[in-house]
């Protein structure tokens, strides 16, 4: 069964400090995709990065960094030198070309940048 | 190029009533795919479109319903309100619709209250 787990309910950092979101999931198919995705309080969903699972290279994007292991079945991401702007609630996502464009999506991870 | 766009953004109906929810995908998208956000159940999967089609379908009762034009843009509906129904549903789309091997880009979501 596919299911995507994000321990952490909420997390709470000083302005600065770094912070990393776990993301861990599960599928039987061979063929998948990993997404992260920042819902601000506006509530649309913003598309940060997708990663296939033929690619295990980490990425980094300015202060957003993630790190994709297949032999732990995680998909973590790292905000670095955190900022007020980043408090949102971010989601991880999955999906498989079996089940095509059926997104399971974890539980969400909300994230309060103090200054 | 314009984002995904949904009408209304609020809606407020009673228990039994039935209402109508509007998407318009990002321009040359043909797949659509509709989501409920709650605070229970998180975010889960209702129907995808592509091509006038319904490809893929959630674990919703039959209240909910869908369709889409030859435009791509796409409406859902649910019948018999219940107050369970009040959520924020979100709409989402992509290019070729190449199944689970596609980023999504989602809407602001409408946010309906049932009283």
């Amino acid at each position: 069964a596919q299911k995507v787990t994000q321990a952490q309910t909420e997390i709470s950092v000083v302005e600065k400090e770094d912070v990393t979101l776990d993301c861990v999931y599960e599928t039987r198919d061979t063929t998948y995709y990993l997404f992260w995705y920042k819902q601000p309080p506006s509530g649309e969903l913003v598309f940060l990065i997708r990663r296939n699972s033929f690619d295990e290279q980490n990425e980094i994007s300015g202060r957003y960094s993630w790190n994709f292991q297949k032999s732990t079945s995680s998909f973590n991401f790292t905000i670095t030198a955190s900022q007020v702007v980043d408090s949102a609630v971010y989601f991880c996502a999955l999906s498989e070309a079996v089940t095509g464009n059926q997104f399971y999506f974890g539980t969400g991870t909300s994230l309060t940048v103090i200054p | 190029k314009a984002g995904v766009t949904q009408t209304p953004r609020y809606l407020i109906k009673t228990r039994g009533q039935q209402v109508t929810l509007s998407c318009s995908p990002i321009s040359g998208h043909r797949s659509v795919s509709w989501y409920q956000q709650t605070p229970g159940q998180g975010l889960q999967f209702l129907f995808e479109y592509f091509s006038e089609t319904q490809r893929n379908k959630g674990n919703f009762p039959g209240r909910f319903s869908g369709r889409q034009f030859s435009n791509s843009r796409s409406e859902m509906n649910v019948s018999t309100l219940e107050l369970g129904d009040s959520a924020l549903y979100l709409c989402a789309s992509s290019s070729e619709g190449r199944q689970g091997l596609e980023t999504q880009y989602f809407g602001p979501g409408t946010r309906l209250l049932v009283l």
